[in-house]
């Protein structure tokens, strides 16, 4: 079955360290991968996607997320977290391919950060 | 350009009673999409609407729940009779034809009394 996990429900770190939120997915094939975002009443703001091509994806606000093909894995970084990167993350999963379909997220990591 | 604007942002029903939702999607998209988190849960998507035909209501939970798409530009997703574990916040999100990687509106907070 295909499926999204992020093993982190909630994790805190302090501002200026760096950060690391994992995800792992089962799925048929290398699926499109997504980063999303959600802040305190704000929608779902796309961070960054994967799609082909290099592994190491660049995305908006100074994360980035790896893939990793042997592990199934497309994990978050972030070198300094600012207070603001306080929200909650979530990772997902697309079908591959030019046709639009639905997201399997994962269950979402809280993030807190300390002064 | 305006995002995807869902309403209301919050609703307070009591059980057996009917509520409808609202999306507003980014003018020109195709594609929208309703999806809903239940509290602790994953994030799980419900229905594909292409202009004003359903793609894909797979995820649709039962016939409670319907939605609809006039006209191609906006959506309503009615709960009739909302029950308690209906409760729950519903997205709403935009694409274009041809892309991938949606808008996602703010969503609406429900909660079944």
């Amino acid at each position: 079955a295909q499926s999204v996990t992020q093993p982190d429900i909630h994790i805190t770190v302090s501002e200026g360290a760096s950060l690391e939120l994992r995800c792992n997915y089962s799925y048929g094939a290398t699926p499109y991968l997504f980063w999303y975002v959600q802040s305190p009443g704000q929608g779902l703001q796309l961070l960054l996607k994967y799609f082909s091509g290099d592994t190491l994806v660049q995305g908006i606000k100074g994360f980035e997320a790896e893939f990793k093909r042997s592990q199934s894995s497309f994990n978050l970084r972030k070198p300094s977290v600012h207070w603001s990167d306080a929200a909650e993350y979530f990772c997902a999963v697309g079908r591959p391919g030019g046709s639009q379909g639905n997201l399997i997220f994962g269950k979402g990591t809280k993030l807190s950060v300390k002064p | 350009e305006a995002g995807v604007t869902q309403f209301p942002s919050h609703s307070v029903i009591e059980k057996g009673q009917t509520v409808t939702l609202r999306c507003d999607p980014i003018s020109g998209h195709d594609n929208l999409y309703w999806y809903r988190r239940v509290m602790g849960k994953e994030i799980k998507f419900l229905l594909h609407f292409v202009k004003e035909s359903k793609q894909d209501e797979s995820g649709m939970p039962n016939n409670r729940f319907l939605a609809e798409r006039t006209g191609g530009t906006y959506s309503t997703l009615k709960v009739q009779p909302a029950e308690l574990e209906d409760s729950g916040v519903y997205f709403c999100a935009s694409s274009q034809a041809g892309t991938t990687g949606y808008t996602f509106g703010s969503g609406t907070r429900l909660t079944v009394v």
